[in-house]
């Protein structure tokens, strides 16, 4: 089955620079890439996400690319912001069935 | 975006009952629904996957007599934890797929204690 390894656990940046987490997934079929926001308590949240047919895409201060060859793909956050703080989790999925989570990183905005 | 709903959003029970969460897809219907449980500081581990009109896919591990799911309608999957024991509370979360646009969203989650 698919396994989603995710890099790092925890990170942390300055107010204003960038913040990059990093995904690796195991099962070429998978193709649809999500990113989750979870803040204490709640349900993850959409932040962004890729299919397989896109190498990159971008959201405002958010992008991901994607790399199907090397089987990676990665957050990018600029400009951060003190709510940017929590965890974020990326993902891997054939679209419309399950979702394999990576273990998460806790992203802190040191002020 | 779409919107799923999960109720209650928080149960204290006692040990030995059994407890049922609601997963609520309120503005679209969802023929799957997905059920997760997450432990303190840990990711989102899939127990099962709900389907409409028929029994549930369980992942391994996950003990089907005792997290029953029962998938009433296009848009109601419920979960209950039967015989409830301490090490069984957790973050409970269901997601449901979108078809158009094919994204997935999840509930807010329940946060179980069982004492």
């Amino acid at each position: 089955g698919e396994n989603v390894e995710q890099h790092p656990s925890t990170l942390s940046v300055q107010e204003g620079d960038s913040a990059v987490i990093k995904c690796t997934y195991s099962d070429s079929a998978s193709n649809y890439f999500p990113w989750y926001k979870q803040e204490l308590g709640k349900g993850p949240q959409l932040i962004i996400d890729i299919r397989s047919n896109v190498g990159e895409k971008k959201d405002q201060r958010i992008a991901v690319t994607l790399n199907k060859t090397a089987k990676h793909f990665s957050l990018h956050i600029t400009e951060t912001q003190p709510e940017d703080s929590a965890v974020y989790f990326c993902a891997a999925s054939i679209r419309g069935d399950k979702i394999i989570f990576g273990k998460g990183t806790r992203l802190h905005i040191l002020p | 975006g779409a919107v799923v709903s999960q109720h209650p959003s928080r149960v204290i029970c006692k040990s030995g009952t059994s407890v049922k969460i609601e997963c609520r897809s309120l503005d679209f219907q969802a023929t799957t629904m997905f059920w997760y449980r997450q432990f303190p500081k840990q990711s989102l581990m899939l127990m099962a996957t709900s389907n409409e009109g028929s029994k549930a896919t369980y992942e391994q591990g996950v003990e089907k007599d005792k997290f029953l799911i029962n998938h009433a309608s296009l848009t109601l999957s419920t979960l209950t934890v039967t015989s409830a024991h301490p090490e069984d509370s957790s973050f409970y979360i269901c997601s449901a797929p979108e078809v158009n646009p094919d994204t997935q969203y999840f509930g807010p989650g329940t946060r179980l204690t069982v004492l």
